[in-house]
């Protein structure tokens, strides 16, 4: 039950468009599409924004968007704004049955 | 609008055991399938229990397998996470949280506060 990983910071000027990875392993991200992605302030709840690899939830900006090949997905934020500063984390199913968070990326907005 | 509220955090010595409940409202409880989350300080979110809507599966991570206890209560829409054998690894803001069709978490709660120390 290793940890997916991220890169731990990414950061980019507004208007920018950045891509924040998460590699995992054939038994969770390479085997199932249910990849999802959280963006997180300190002191808050978790909130999801993308589902399934690439759907995001109603209220979500079309500016986030997710994708997957092999054992790696990526989220991108485009048209980077000033409140999209937070950490962002994956998850991913596994052959276990269980799931997997990823490592987290700190998003700054320059 | 949906409510998870835990609560049972605090500072306990390493050993020693606490039980964390997650009261909830404003969703069908008793059809959900249901997790705690947690999140260690500086550290990422790491998984730590799932149970489905009846209790009758129900998995753990490695990490705390043997020594904690996920349960739920549907007549009160409540979970619970019974832990035991604490150890300073365990610090960490503890989460609840809804896990519906694709795998997704798509409720959480704010989380509670648990320290292990002497």
């Amino acid at each position: 039950q290793s940890a997916l990983t991220q890169p731990a910071s990414v950061s980019g000027s507004p208007g920018q468009s950045i891509t924040i990875s998460c590699t995992g392993t054939s038994n969770d991200v390479g085997y199932y599409d249910y990849v999802s992605w959280y963006q997180h302030h300190p002191g808050e709840a978790p909130k999801l924004m993308i589902y399934e690899v690439s759907n995001r939830p109603s209220g979500v900006s079309n500016r986030f968007s997710g994708s997957k090949s092999g054992n790696t997905a990526s989220l991108t934020i485009s048209g980077l704004q000033a409140e999209d500063e937070a950490d962002y984390y994956c998850s991913s199913y596994t052959t276990t049955s269980t799931y997997v968070f990823g490592t987290g990326t700190k998003v700054t907005v320059l | 609008e949906v409510q998870l509220v835990e609560s049972g955090g605090g500072l306990v010595q390493p050993g020693g055991s606490l039980r964390l409940s997650c009261a909830t409202s404003r969703f069908t409880f008793s059809s959900s399938e249901m997790n705690w989350v947690r999140q260690a300080p500086g550290k990422g979110l790491e998984w730590v229990s799932y149970i489905s809507s009846s209790g009758s599966t129900i998995y753990y991570a490695d990490s705390v397998k043997g020594r904690f206890t996920i349960s739920r209560d549907n007549a009160k829409n409540s979970l619970f996470l019974q832990m035991n054998s604490l150890r300073a690894e365990d610090t960490a803001v503890y989460y609840c949280a809804r896990v519906v069709t694709g795998r997704k978490f798509d409720y959480w709660g704010q989380g509670t506060l648990v320290t292990v120390s002497s």
